[in-house]
């Protein structure tokens, strides 16, 4: 059964600071991960798209790696903002079914 | 122009009746999805529209749930005598294809009473 698993369940950190955000994916064959920010009462806005052959990829403060090899992800938020409290969502999808499966996502919250 | 759009964006309904949630997507986006998001749960695929048409229902989960889409544009959700385990968040999304990236409608809140 493809599963997406997101780690820590909620985090709160102080205004300014870094914080790591984790996925693991059981989805197979894989196609893609995505990093989704929901801001509460809206729906999900996608920050990064990743590939199999992409490590990396940076959307401002926002960076994503991809380790396809071990099925794990992570979201790193450079320098926290109040703005950035928010959940955020993993989510994959397997190769001849774009279906996607959406982790349960973490809660984020900034605080100043 | 506009992003994703839903209407109502809350719904209180007593336990029984019938609900009708609409969803407008973006212009030129032939792909439509919906969604539920439960309380502190990750969102579940409900159906996937190509144009009118819907291939894939596999996540509707009983036959209450229904929905259409008209001029490869709006669609309706359509709970039928809801139940209090349908509360939740209906979030519609749409997209060029199936395999391009979806946009998010604000969702609709549903309570049943």
């Amino acid at each position: 059964k493809n599963q997406v698993e997101q780690s820590p369940q909620s985090l709160i950190i102080l205004e300014g600071k870094n914080c790591t955000l984790q996925c693991n994916y059981t989805v197979s064959p894989f196609s893609n991960l995505r990093w989704y920010k929901q801001d509460t009462g809206r729906g999900p806005v996608s920050l990064t798209i990743m590939t199999f052959s992409e490590n990396t990829k940076s959307n401002g403060r926002y960076t994503a790696t991809l380790d396809a090899d071990t099925k794990q992800s992570s979201l790193h938020i450079t320098a926290s903002q109040l703005s950035d409290s928010a959940s955020y969502i993993c989510v994959v999808s397997a190769v001849g079914n774009e279906k996607l499966t959406f982790g349960t996502g973490t809660r984020l919250t900034i605080i100043p | 122009g506009a992003g994703v759009s839903q209407s109502p964006s809350n719904k209180v309904t007593e336990k029984g009746k019938d609900v009708e949630l609409r969803c407008d997507p973006i212009s030129g986006h032939t792909a439509l999805y919906w969604y539920r998001q439960r309380l502190g749960q990750g969102l579940e695929f409900l159906i996937y529209f190509q144009g009118n048409s819907a291939p894939d229902k596999s996540g509707l989960p009983s036959d209450r749930f229904s929905a259409e889409r008209t001029g490869e544009s709006v669609s309706t959700l359509t709970i039928q005598r809801t139940q209090q385990e349908d509360s939740a968040v209906y979030l519609c999304a749409s997209s060029f294809g199936r395999a391009h990236e979806q946009y998010f409608g604000p969702g609709t809140r549903l309570t049943v009473t």
